[in-house]
């Protein structure tokens, strides 16, 4: 069972707009969300978290969103630029499990000049 | 770079041997996570080390082992290798003991690529 979930494989933005990214989950009992970045040959590079007490973090270009009620978290990234163009990964916390992240199956974006 | 190094990058290996990836924290951390990616499916989640204890396990096989040194070292054992064993395998660090109050990030390492033909 698949409990964190990105159903965009793949996203494509301009240079300098707006990018969304999405993720679902399925299990009410995580207590951090996590974004991380991936580039092909290399380990995933953290972005941003959120803790589940929380609905928005920022930092820099990057904010997180937290809808509790829908389950469901998005990265924004403004401007959007084409060295953000990776694998996008969201990640979540169970409680008292160890500390072990679920990944979803993550969302490819590609940021155009 | 994350501060996480792991060793070797790339291995190539046959059917029903045996490997041994090796993962180094970032200086002072005390976690320790592995996880296996394989081509059709994302990040899973293998195994936590707390300064030489287990923590979790999570869907790791029962011909794969792993443990972790008193240097914080630790190391991720691959045996009767089967075809379906080829991923990506990455480690991760953190400072924490991992619980319901703590943040949770980890930092990973570059990855092993094994092979099994």
């Amino acid at each position: 069972d698949q409990q964190v979930k990105q159903n965009s494989p793949s996203l494509s933005v301009q240079e300098g707009r707006i990018s969304i990214l999405n993720c679902d989950y399925t299990n009410s009992m995580f207590d951090y969300f996590l974004w991380y970045k991936k580039y092909p040959a290399e380990g995933p590079t953290f972005l941003i978290s959120i803790s589940s007490i929380k609905d928005k973090n920022e930092d820099g270009r990057f904010t997180v969103f937290l809808n509790k009620s829908a389950k469901h978290l998005s990265l924004h990234i403004v401007p959007s630029q084409p060295g953000d163009s990776a694998v996008y990964f969201c990640a979540a916390s169970p409680y008292n499990q160890g500390g072990k992240l679920i990944f979803g199956q993550g969302t490819e974006l590609s940021v155009k000049p | 770079d994350s501060g996480v190094t792991q060793t070797p990058k790339h291995l190539i290996t046959a059917t029903g041997q045996r490997v041994t990836l090796r993962c180094s924290p970032r200086s002072g951390d005390l976690s320790v996570y592995w996880y296996q990616q394989s081509l059709d499916q994302g990040l899973q989640f293998l195994i936590h080390y707390y300064n030489g204890e287990e923590r979790a396990k999570g869907n790791i096989l029962e011909r794969f082992s792993a443990q972790q040194f008193p240097d914080l070292h630790s190391e991720l054992n691959l045996s009767s290798l089967e075809l379906g064993d080829s991923a990506l395998y990455f480690c991760a660090s953190s400072g924490l003991a991992g619980g319901a109050t703590t943040g949770h990030t980890q930092y990973f390492g570059p990855g092993t690529r094994l092979t099994v033909l």
